[in-house]
């Protein structure tokens, strides 16, 4: 079992411009969510995706955005890039609320 | 302010000594989770805790839930090297599985 995985791991974008970072889920996980980890904090929670739709948002703007697809992979879009952006996003899924179990992340750097 | 303040931002010590961290807060929370981050990585769980009072034990790391729910320990004994790692505490907000992280506590073990 491969667990989660994450594309890429790392990745340099300007200001403005957009970015999409990957998700596949562990085997037999249905549910999917993201966190944004800046440096030296915690993991904050952008949304969660189950049944391919967001079931949840966390207090992120409308520039953030996802989707699932029906093999239960996920993908999670910034549009018009900020250097606050800056961050480690995390993927972590999980099957009908049991642990949830998370990917190495996607270290985005914006210039 | 955050719903789980963790206490100390960071801990640095050599091999072979304890240390005591901790993750406080104002609410009651039905359960809490410990998780442990290295660098380029993303956090694995280590220890759900349930009931008010009650100790589990890992190996050399002990977990303590408040009597009153609301704050946890976690005890690393005769700490190693490969005990260096980001440790955060987290409760799940909703019956979807929503996780809110403290900001954690760096630990740095030097042989």
């Amino acid at each position: 079992d491969a667990g989660v995985t994450q594309s890429p791991t790392h990745l340099i974008k300007t200001r403005g411009q957009q970015v999409t970072l990957r998700c596949s889920p562990k085997s037999g996980h249905d549910t999917v969510s993201w966190y944004q980890q800046a440096l030296g904090q915690g993991p904050q929670f952008i949304f969660q995706y189950y049944e391919e739709e967001e079931r949840q948002r966390g207090n992120f703007p409308d520039r953030f955005s996802g989707h699932q697809f029906p093999n239960y992979s996920s993908e999670l879009n910034v549009n018009a890039l900020l250097l606050g952006d800056s961050a480690l996003y995390l993927c972590a899924s999980s099957f009908l609320n049991t642990e949830a179990f998370f990917g190495q992340g996607t270290r985005l750097t914006v210039v | 302010t955050q719903l789980l303040e963790q206490s100390p931002q960071f801990l640095s010590i050599q091999e072979g000594e304890n240390l005591t961290v901790y993750c406080n807060s104002s609410s009651v929370f039905s359960s809490l989770q410990w998780y442990r981050q290295e660098p380029g990585e993303g956090p694995v769980l280590l220890v759900t805790v349930v009931t008010g009072g009650e100790v589990k034990k890992l190996k050399r790391l002990t977990f303590q839930f408040g009597d009153a729910r609301k704050d946890s320990s976690l005890h690393i004994t005769a700490a190693q090297p490969g005990d260096t790692g980001l440790y955060l505490c987290a409760v799940s907000t909703d019956s979807w599985g929503k996780l809110q992280f403290g900001a954690g506590t760096q630990v740095v073990v030097t042989p």
